[in-house]
């Protein structure tokens, strides 16, 4: 299957300071990603949907301006956690699907690994 | 919008026992249903797929099943071994032109004791 990277795996930072998660295609292009973020013990939470060349589409709840989403080429999106507070940390996934599958109907969404955030 | 449901919220087997899973969701349009395997830190992992043109799916030791009248779908697990235990995300989405989002459940823990 199609692979999805993300980086870092993990960031520690301090409260008011902004992070930048990336998420990459590996071996195809995606023209829309997702981002995700799950807290301890919980489910996996749609926080927007990236396009390529256009602007994201966030999920009622998300704040936009604090959460920013590029999705500049083909193959990476990043995810900028600005003005970071202790209340956001958590884990973010990205996932994306891969153009080649849809002649085959399949609708499977690659994760990456995931970024562990902390802010303290 | 669309709301997935999953119960249990945890299931402890012994290994060689049958786990099920099930699910609900609630938009009737939704027409694609996965089910992905979480392990602690790491990221989800699809397992097995199905869509609303077919009522059952099996590859070896995990099977699904969906009922679309009812508007359920479960997991079936048999001969369950120690590294099946995992938490368990079921999902729904509406699969047409374009990519669409996936609705989560809320996850099942798993844990088959040996």
């Amino acid at each position: 299957g199609a692979v999805v990277s993300q980086h870092p795996s993990w960031v520690i930072c301090k409260s008011g300071t902004s992070v930048k998660i990336e998420c990459r295609s590996l071996d195809f292009q995606a023209t829309t990603m997702f981002w995700y973020r799950q807290f301890p013990k919980q489910s996996l939470m749609l926080m927007a949907t990236s396009n390529e060349g256009s602007k994201a589409t966030y999920e009622q709840g998300v704040e936009k301006d604090k959460f920013l989403i590029n999705h500049a080429s083909l193959t990476l999106s990043t995810l900028t956690v600005t003005s970071a507070h202790p209340e956001d940390s958590s884990f973010y996934i990205c996932s994306a699907r891969d153009p080649r599958e849809r002649e085959t109907s399949t609708d499977t969404q690659y994760f990456g690994p995931g970024t562990r955030l902390t802010v303290l | 919008g669309e709301n997935v449901e999953q119960h249990p919220s945890t299931l402890s087997v012994q290994e060689g026992d049958s786990a099920v899973i099930k699910c609900t969701y609630s938009d009737s349009a939704s027409n694609y249903f996965p089910w992905y395997k979480q392990e602690l830190g790491k990221r989800p992992q699809l397992i097995i797929d199905i869509r609303s043109n077919v009522g059952e799916k099996k590859d070896q030791r995990i099977a699904v099943t969906l009922n679309k009248t009812a508007k359920h779908f479960s997991l079936h697990i048999t001969e369950t071994q120690p590294e099946d235990s995992a938490v368990y995300f079921c999902a729904a989405s509406k699969s047409r032109r374009g990519f669409q989002k996936l609705v989560f459940g809320t996850g099942t823990r798993l844990l088959v004791s040996p």
